[in-house]
Parts: C-alpha cells; structure tokens; sequence
C-alpha cells in the first residue's frame, strides 16, 4: 500500500508569518511530488512539483524534499489570508500514478 | 492554458441507476486519471489509463466502476447500479511528468 500521509491540521498561522506544511510517503520508488492548494468545492490546483533532493523556491513558496526521510514539505512564506485552503501532497510512482495525502488545512489569520 | 473539461458539473441519480461521467482531457497528454474526492475526505486515486487501456486501479475501482475512451478525446467513468456512498465529486486529471491538470468536477448526488 503506497501511503501519503499528512497532518489534517488545521493550521493557523497570522498573516505575514511563515506556514510549513509537512508530508510523508512510504514508496521509496516515488519519483515526483507535488504540492497542490485545494479551496472548498473546487478542483486541486497545481502550487509545485519537485523531484530532486533539496530546495525549489517559487516566488513565496519552497518546496523541500529528502528522498532519505522520505519526507516533502512546502513552506509559504508572507502568508496572506488568500492562502487559506486545504494543501495536498501528491507523490508519483514510477507508473506515473499519482497519490494523495488527506491535505492541511490552513488559516491565515489577518 | 490548456484545461479539461468535465461534464456534468452535477448530477442527482436514485439509488440503483447507472451514471456516466466525461472527460475531455489535454489533446497531447497519454496519461489519464480518475479521483473521487468525498465531501470532506481526501481525494482518493481510482483509475489510471494510458494508451487506451488501464494502467493502475486502486482497490475501491472495482466490477461497479468501468473506464473507456470511445472516440479518442472523450475519457469517460461509468459507475453501475449506484450506491449511496458514491456520492462524491469526481475529478479527471491529464497528468504528464510535470504537468498536471485537473477538471473542475463532476459533483454526483445519489439520492
């Protein structure tokens, strides 16, 4: 069973401060992983992907992966109160099948 | 920016009937995906399709649900004989290493 696993939150942080967003997986095969941002009712949303070990910044947002630990996060920095959504980690395996965690729920208090 | 396209938005069906859900994927993406994504709940991996064939289901993909891809662009999830917690929205997503798009969904209402 290829697990993706996240904390459901949620997670408040206030605005301007930074939120870190934190996913497990259990496929040592996993080849990519991205972050999407879901608002309620709405399709996921692509933030990033990331495939190598280390750091991808993006404008406020870097994704860290240690393929080691098994471990992805996403940090958004300056949060804004328009961030608050639901933050899904998504892993691929080597078919190209893509798994989700449950998702964080974030609130960015003004 | 490319999209897809699902239809439709919503559907209400009665216990027992049979619903098709449709997809028009990106044009030049082989990979295709089905979701589900129960009200509240995670989104849950259900079929994957490439070259016009199945390439991955997960165990809750079973003899109720069927994909097909009649006419090369139409990517479609029958379900069978519904059930009351089949209701759900469904996403279909045309992924292709780095690139991912969803649909906006189809929500379905079993009543």
């Amino acid at each position: 069973q290829k697990e993706v696993e996240q904390n459901s939150g949620p997670l408040s942080v206030p605005e301007g401060a930074i939120a870190s967003l934190n996913c497990t997986y259990s496929d040592r095969g996993s080849q990519s992983f991205f972050w999407y941002r879901q608002y309620s009712g709405k399709s996921p949303e692509l933030i990033m992907f990331i495939y190598s070990n280390g750091d991808k910044e993006d404008g406020r947002f870097t994704a860290q992966l240690n393929k080691a630990s098994q471990y992805v996060s996403l940090l958004i920095r300056d949060s804004q109160p328009s961030d608050s959504a639901t933050y899904l980690c998504a892993v691929t395996d080597n078919n190209n099948d893509m798994r989700f965690g449950a998702g964080t729920r974030l609130t960015v208090k003004p | 920016e490319p999209e897809v396209t699902q239809t439709p938005s919503h559907q209400v069906t009665q216990m027992g009937q049979e619903v098709i859900l449709r997809c028009v994927p990106i044009s030049n993406h082989l990979y295709f995906y089905w979701y589900r994504q129960i009200l509240g709940q995670k989104v849950e991996f259900l079929v994957s399709f490439y070259n016009n064939e199945i390439s991955e289901k997960s165990e809750i993909f079973d003899d109720q649900f069927s994909v097909e891809r009649p006419d090369g662009s139409n990517f479609t999830l029958k379900i069978r004989s519904t059930k009351l917690e089949d209701s759900a929205m469904y996403f279909c997503a045309s992924i292709r290493v780095t690139e991912s798009f969803f649909g906006q969904g189809s929500r379905l209402s079993v009543v």
